[in-house]
């Protein structure tokens, strides 16, 4: 089946920059998504991005997508330890089910 | 408070027990996915229904089925419960049969089974 695969943990300083990475293999995934999932609590959705943008931002959040290589990443700017989280990429294709990640542990230490 | 809800938040039970996992959606979503999350495994995919009627089926086992009711609410049911059951259970829903848009999860339903 098509698959999409994030490294499993990532560790940084509170204030710096966090970079989740992400890829897929459908090359006709429609919408790919960034949740978050807090210990003890349900996937909660961040942002996403449809296939024909390049980068999208939100506040302290960027996703930058690049379609021919099949790779998705998010940016944390200015990484604060309420951001420490299990961080899973996910993509559909229009009225398709939802693969996920196995999520990217991140860790933010003072 | 997601506006998925998703009962009981907690269920010890012993092996070859049977259990039911309720689930309510967002207002206005028409989709429930159930999906499983365990430490080895991660994110499985075990259902979808979509209006009352099946629509996906992943990874979800024999002895485990599920259905969505007129209100929309919907129920796994777990049978003949092994340890390797024991789990996260969520649920989710969306407004279409597809994810366009995200899903929105409950807090999930922890299994213990002993």
């Amino acid at each position: 089946g098509e698959d999409v695969e994030q490294s499993l943990f990532l560790s940084v300083r509170e204030g710096d920059s966090s970079v989740i990475n992400c890829t897929y293999t459908d090359s006709s995934s429609t919408y790919l998504y960034w949740y978050k999932q807090e210990p003890g609590a349900g996937l909660q959705l961040l942002t996403y991005i449809f296939s024909n943008m390049d980068m999208k931002q939100d506040q302290r959040l960027t996703v930058l997508l690049n379609k021919k290589d099949k790779h998705l990443s998010l940016r944390i700017a200015d990484t604060q330890t309420g951001d420490s989280a299990i961080y899973f990429c996910a993509e559909s294709q229009s009225n398709n089910d939802m693969r996920f990640g196995a999520g990217t542990r991140l860790t933010v230490k003072p | 408070d997601s506006g998925v809800t998703q009962t009981p938040k907690h269920l010890i039970t012993a092996t070859g027990q049977r259990v039911t996992l309720r689930c309510s959606p967002r207002s206005g979503d028409l989709s429930v996915y159930w999906y499983q999350q365990s430490l080895d495994q991660g994110l499985q995919f075990l259902i979808q229904y979509y209006n009352g009627e099946e629509r996906a089926k992943g990874n979800i086992l024999e002895r485990f089925s599920a259905q969505q009711f007129p209100d929309l609410h919907s129920e796994l049911n777990l049978s003949s419960l092994e340890l390797g059951d024991s789990a996260l259970y969520f649920c989710a829903s969306s407004v279409g049969a597809g994810g366009a848009y995200g899903y929105t999860f409950g807090s999930g339903t922890r299994l213990t089974v002993v």
